[in-house]
Formats: C-alpha cells, sequence, structure tokens
C-alpha cells in the first residue's frame, strides 16, 4: 500500500518568514513524490516532483523540497513566505510498482498554509 | 497549450439520478485520471484511463464508471446517485508515457456536484 501523511492541519506563518509544510510518506519501493497546490474553488496546480537524483528538488513560485529516505519525508519549503502563498497544500505518493506504471496518486489529507502580514 | 477543461463547473442533482462529467485533456495527452475530493474524505482516485483502457480503479462502488474516446477526451457516470456523492469531481491528463510511473498529472478545475 502507499500513503502519505501531513501531521499539520494548518500552518501559520509571518510574510517574509520562512515555511515548512511537513509530509511523509509510506511505500513499499521507491516513492514518487508530488507536491500540489489548491486555491479555493480551483483545481490543483503542480509545484514540484521527486523522482530520482538530487534530494533538494526546486519547483514554482520560488517553493523547494527536500527528500529524505531515512526519515521517510518529502516537506516543502520556502526561504521567503507571500500573503498570496496562502493556500491549501497536498503532498502525494505514487508507488510505480503498486500502480503497474500508472498515474494513481494517493495524496495526504492538506495543509492549509496562511500568511499573514 | 490549453489546460485541462471540465463541463459542467457546476452541477445540481437528486438522489436517484445519474450524472455524466465530461473531461478535456491537455492536447497530446493520452492518459486521464479522475479524483473525487470532499471534506471527509480528501482526494480519492477513483480511475485512470490511457488509450481507452482502464489502467487503475480506486475503492469505489460499481455505480462509478468511466470511459475514454479515441481522441482522449473522457467522461465519468455516476449512476444512482447518493448523498454522499456529492462532491468536487477532477479530472487530470498527462502525457501517457508507458510504464514509467513519473508523470505529472495536471488537473482541471473540477466539476461540484450537489446531490440533494
Amino acid at each position: 500500500a502507499q500513503s502519505v501523511a501531513q501531521p499539520e492541519d494548518q500552518v501559520n506563518v509571518a510574510e517574509g518568514n520562512p515555511l515548512t509544510v511537513k509530509c511523509t510518506y509510506s511505500v513499499s519501493g521507491n516513492p514518487y513524490l508530488f507536491w500540489y497546490v489548491q486555491y479555493p474553488n480551483r483545481g490543483l496546480q503542480f509545484l514540484l516532483k521527486y523522482i530520482t537524483g538530487d534530494n533538494l528538488v526546486k519547483g514554482s513560485y520560488g517553493f523547494e523540497a527536500e527528500f529524505n529516505k531515512s526519515q521517510t519525508s518529502f516537506h516543502l519549503k520556502k526561504p521567503s513566505a507571500l500573503v498570496s502563498d496562502s493556500a491549501l497544500y497536498f503532498c502525494a505518493v505514487r508507488d510505480p510498482i503498486l500502480t503497474g506504471g500508472g498515474n494513481k496518486l494517493t495524496f495526504g489529507t492538506g495543509t492549509q498554509l496562511k500568511v499573514e502580514l | 497549450k490549453a489546460g485541462v477543461t471540465q463541463t459542467p463547473r457546476y452541477l445540481i442533482k437528486t438522489r436517484g439520478q445519474q450524472v455524466t462529467l465530461s473531461c478535456s485533456p491537455i492536447s497530446g495527452h493520452r492518459s486521464v485520471s479522475w479524483y473525487q475530493q470532499t471534506p471527509g474524505q480528501g482526494l480519492q482516485f477513483l480511475f485512470e484511463y490511457f488509450s481507452e483502457t482502464q489502467r487503475n480503479k480506486g475503492n469505489f462502488p460499481g455505480r462509478f464508471s468511466g470511459r475514454q474516446f479515441s481522441n482522449s477526451r473522457s467522461e465519468m457516470n455516476v449512476s444512482t446517485l447518493e448523498l454522499g456523492d456529492s462532491a468536487l469531481y477532477l479530472c487530470a491528463s498527462s502525457l501517457g508515457l508507458p510504464g514509467t510511473g513519473r508523470e505529472t498529472q495536471y488537473f482541471g478545475p473540477g466539476t461540484r456536484l450537489l446531490v440533494l
């Protein structure tokens, strides 16, 4: 089975401060990991993914994430938060063996990020 | 390039009715997946289609079905609607390169279904 945990329902941060949104995963093989963001009444927007290679992945809008195999984590980070970053963030995992090479994603429960002035 | 489009955007139905939702993938994308998003259950995978064939299926009752056409457009159908089917239904497309599992899925804006 493949699963994802986002331990924080909400993260509050002041504009200009660094932000971290946490994600841990569980798969039997090597994971493919993704972050998406959802604004109100919108679909999901892709931010970044880890497939293989460098553990630090850079994505859209200044976001990055670090893959840590020993801690089975893939935390999303940004050095300086903006009010416009306020949204719902989802971590997702894909076990390529389990999905038979298909694209099925298993999502976490989401973390609401609130960036205040 | 145009993104994933879904129609209709909003829908109100009553219990027992059936509904069909439509999804047009990004041009050139051959894989389409469907997800259900609810406040209680979060985002859950329904099914994935590639070249008109179902490649993966989630844990939903048989009332939920889908299909894909030769132009990669996809529809999903829910029969005998229940109150619990009220949700945002999201469609996602990807290139569909076979067997890699490495692809990024790009999501449409969703269809919000309300069952009364």
